[in-house]
């Protein structure tokens, strides 16, 4: 069983630039939530995705943007980079559940930590 | 609103002691889901136990327990005989109706837990 991976681990932008960090979710798991987590903090739910569509959205502006594939990847996209961007970004898959509304255990992956300039 | 407030930031123990890591939720739900997740040094989230709003029952697993009070919106975390692989950030999350189905946490922010040899 193959666990969540993410990509890249690190990496480093300047202000007004753009980042793509991807996920591949754990064999088997058909929704994928993102994370941010700023230094000191807790997460933060960014959105999830499920069945390719977004599935819900916390408190982040537009420039917040995912995809997710048929094979159920996904990418998180953010465009304009600001400084108070820099964090750990958490991608978490998990299986629907049958039950409507029973939130699933989520499986992490280790994170991209995203550096602003 | 919904909020989970973990006020220990740091704890410090030396092995073998018992520890508890407290947390208080607040929610307009009557149905909802917590959560406990431990973050080791290398980043990713791992699942230690979800529990729903209608099981007060408390549970053990191991050298883990958990103490659930609805009445005190409480739902805390000892580890009897503390170890050294013990030591990480350990987060509380509550599950928020609001922003989708699954996947979608409130964490808190998090208590970073040393265990010394």
């Amino acid at each position: 069983e193959t666990g969540v991976t993410q990509s890249p681990t690190h990496l480093i932008k300047t202000r007004g630039q753009q980042v793509t960090l991807r996920c591949s979710s754990q064999s088997g798991h058909n929704t994928v939530s993102w994370y941010q987590q700023a230094l000191g903090q807790g997460p933060q739910f960014i959105f999830q995705y499920y069945r390719e569509e977004e599935n819900g959205r916390g408190n982040f502006p537009p420039r917040f943007s995912g995809l997710q594939f048929p094979n159920y990847s996904s990418e998180l996209n953010v465009n304009a980079l600001e400084l108070d961007d820099s964090a750990l970004y958490l991608c978490a898959s998990s299986l629907a559940g049958r039950l409507a509304g029973v939130p699933g255990e989520l499986f992490f992956g280790e994170g991209s930590r995203l550096t602003v300039l | 609103a919904q909020k989970v407030t973990q006020a220990q930031t740091e704890i410090s123990v030396v092995e073998k002691e018992d520890v508890t890591l407290d947390c208080v939720y607040e929610t307009r739900d009557t149905t909802y889901y917590l959560f406990w997740y431990k973050q080791p040094p290398s980043g990713e989230l791992v699942f230690l136990i979800r529990r729903n709003s209608f099981d007060e029952q408390n549970e053990i697993s191991g050298r883990y327990s958990w103490n659930f009070q609805k009445s005190t919106s409480s739902f805390n975390f000892t580890i009897t005989a503390s170890q050294v692989v013990d030591s990480a950030v350990y987060f509380c999350a509550l599950s928020d109706p609001d922003g989708g189905s699954q996947g979608n946490l409130i964490f808190g922010k998090g208590t970073k837990l040393s265990v010394k040899p």
